[in-house]
Formats: structure tokens, sequence, C-alpha cells
């Protein structure tokens, strides 16, 4: 199936960890981004990439490193994870840096729980 | 960070009722997504809404961009219980960036 395929989908660890997201997208889309869905359900953008070039970095810490291989690829590494990383993050991709028509297309979500 | 504030946060409906969501800012914007988030998922796009004033139809959701493009609305018609989510309006800045709401968690009882 066509799709915006993140893994794992549950991840728990304890605070210090270093941990990594990877995210893929199989659409053909320029532009891949990494949101973060808060308790309150609040969707915030971290990061975008177009072509694999950074393109928007929002004040993230930089605990917070996301690498781009290529197009098709953006992985998220978090290193020294804090109680307050706990969240829902989310992969998603578009076919342009400008997704006005198509939208987003979101993977189904890693659900971090750093104790 | 451009505020898009979503009413009501929560609502509760029995199946057949309708219902209107609103989402408002202070902010003009170049265009505005509505999306569908189910449970253990990443949102869904519904519609795009791009002229000020607009109205677009999806079976029984009507979607209204404002004249003023800082507002819209979402009205669903004899609600389902398959309607149920989470609604998330998204406004397109004139740096391309979209902004989501805060969210419309929608529960429609059989």
């Amino acid at each position: 199936d066509t799709a915006v395929s993140q893994t794992p989908k549950y991840l728990v660890t304890q605070m210090g960890n270093d941990k990594s997201i990877k995210c893929e997208q199989n659409l053909g889309h320029d532009t891949m981004y990494w949101y973060k869905q808060d308790s309150k359900k609040f969707l915030k953008i971290m990061f975008s990439y177009n072509n694999k070039e950074l393109i928007i970095n929002e004040t993230v810490p930089n605990r917070f490193s996301p690498k781009s291989p290529d197009k098709a690829h953006l992985n998220l590494h978090i290193n020294s994870l804090e109680l307050g990383d706990s969240a829902v993050y989310f992969c998603a991709s578009s076919l342009s840096i400008r997704p006005t028509g198509g939208g987003y297309t979101f993977g189904s979500g890693t659900r971090l729980t750093v104790v | 960070t451009q505020l898009l504030e979503q009413s009501p946060q929560f609502l509760s409906i029995q199946e057949g009722e309708n219902l209107t969501v609103y989402c408002n800012s202070s902010s003009v914007f170049s265009s505005l997504q509505w999306y569908r988030q189910e449970p253990g998922e990443g949102p869904v796009l519904l519609v795009t809404v791009v002229t000020g004033g607009e109205v677009k139809k999806l079976k029984r959701l009507t979607f209204q961009f404002g004249d003023a493009r800082k507002d819209s609305s979402l009205h669903i018609t004899a609600a389902q219980p398959g309607d149920t989510g989470l609604y998330l309006c998204a406004g397109e800045n004139t740096g391309n960036q979209f902004y989501f709401g805060t969210g419309t968690s929608l529960t429609v009882i059989p």
C-alpha cells in the first residue's frame, strides 16, 4: 500500500536514553515533516525537509536531530530523553513544499513514553 | 506561531443530530484545511478551502471559509457514529506553512 509508515508504533524508555524513530514514504512526495502531538492533542510542527534539505526547524531542543538520507526517508533521533518528551510523534509528507492542494499525508504515529 | 482556536473543544451528541465546529483566528490565511483524526491514527485530510466565502460540501459535511479568510466552520448533518474523531483545522500563512488548530473531539453516540 502507498503510505507514510513510521516505526516503532510504541516506544517506552527511561530518562537519559537515546532513541530513534524512522519514517518512510512511498508516495513520491518531495517534502517530509515531523510533528509532535501533546497530551491535549495539539499538533505542532518540528521540522520539514524538502528533497533532503532542511526547510523548517521550529524551536526544538537540539537534543532532537532529524536526518533525511533521501527524499523518501526522514528519521528523528532524540538524545538524553526527558519526561517532557513524552508525546505522539507524527511523520508526514506532502507533494511539494506548499501542501495546499493535497495536504499532508500522515503516518500513524509513534507514542513515546519516557519514564 | 499563529493561534487557531477551535470550539467547542469537546462535543458529545446523539446519532442523527446536527453540529457545527468553529475555527477562529485573528490572522488571515491563504488557505485552510480540515482534517479528521481517529484514535491511534494520523490526521486525514477532508478538504482544502482557498477563497474567502467559499463553501464546499463532502456528503453530509459542509465546510465554509470566512469572507475575510480568518475563520472557518464545519457543519455535519445527521451525525453518525463513524463521524467520531478529532477534527483539526489548519491555516496556511504567507510562508506556505500550515498551523493546526486546538482541535475538537467529537463523539457520536449510537
